[in-house]
């Protein structure tokens, strides 16, 4: 059974801080997407990553792929408000047609 | 852009009855996924149809059922419900054949089941 390892749990922070948050497994993923939910909304696809070392950026957001493509940070530059919410790392592992495993989530809030 | 579209988007039902979840996959997306989230819970993946075949299956449970249709919009039908059946309900969709060979899952706003 593949698991991804979100970290940390729960992140409470102030507005204009910046932070990094994990997601970690000890198997190999083709590509792995973070995706942020809203309470009772599906999530939304902020990125996907394939290529091992991978970086890619939105706006303010900076998704990291490992080398060994088992890993993968987020890093968010001056939160703001309106970064809170539950972001979801999910694996696809054996390419295409291929089922996501999902991390437990990190739940994010930024305070005023 | 087009979404996935899913409905009803609330739905109550009692104990042993039926519910069937409906699901509108991205315009000339041809595959489709299922996912049950528990409160708290990350998404667990159900069932999976590609050009209207299953694809793959996971922790669905027997009383379940579902498929893709023609127009690729699939249905997802539940019998004999349980307390526990209580959730929500993603339906996901990809295009396996993207020129860009990366696949990736788009979900839908969900399906909220509530079992009385």
């Amino acid at each position: 059974t593949q698991l991804l390892e979100q970290s940390p749990q729960f992140l409470s922070i102030q507005e204009g801080e910046n932070l990094t948050v994990y997601c970690n497994s000890s198997s190999v993923f083709s590509s792995l997407q973070w995706y942020r939910q809203e309470p009772g909304e599906g999530p939304v696809l902020l990125v996907t990553v394939v290529t091992g070392g991978e970086v890619k950026k939105l706006k303010r957001l900076t998704f990291q792929f490992g080398d060994a493509r088992k890993d993968s940070s987020l890093h968010i530059t001056a939160a703001q408000t309106g970064d809170t919410g539950l972001y979801l790392c999910a694996g696809n592992s054996t390419g295409a047609n291929s089922k996501l495993t999902f991390g437990k989530g990190i739940t994010l809030s930024v305070r005023p | 852009a087009a979404g996935v579209i899913q409905s009803p988007r609330h739905l109550i039902k009692e104990k042993r009855e039926t519910a069937t979840l409906k699901c509108y996959p991205i315009p000339r997306h041809d595959t489709v996924y299922w996912y049950q989230q528990g409160p708290g819970q990350d998404p667990q993946f159900l069932i999976s149809f590609y050009e209207k075949m299953q694809s793959d299956k996971g922790s669905i449970p027997d009383r379940f059922s579902a498929q893709q249709f023609s127009d690729y919009h699939s249905e997802l039908n539940m019998s004999s419900l349980e307390l526990g059946d209580s959730a929500l309900y993603f339906c996901a969709s990809s295009l396996v054949s993207s020129p860009a060979a990366v696949e990736t899952q788009y979900f839908g706003p969900g399906t909220r089941l509530l079992v009385l």
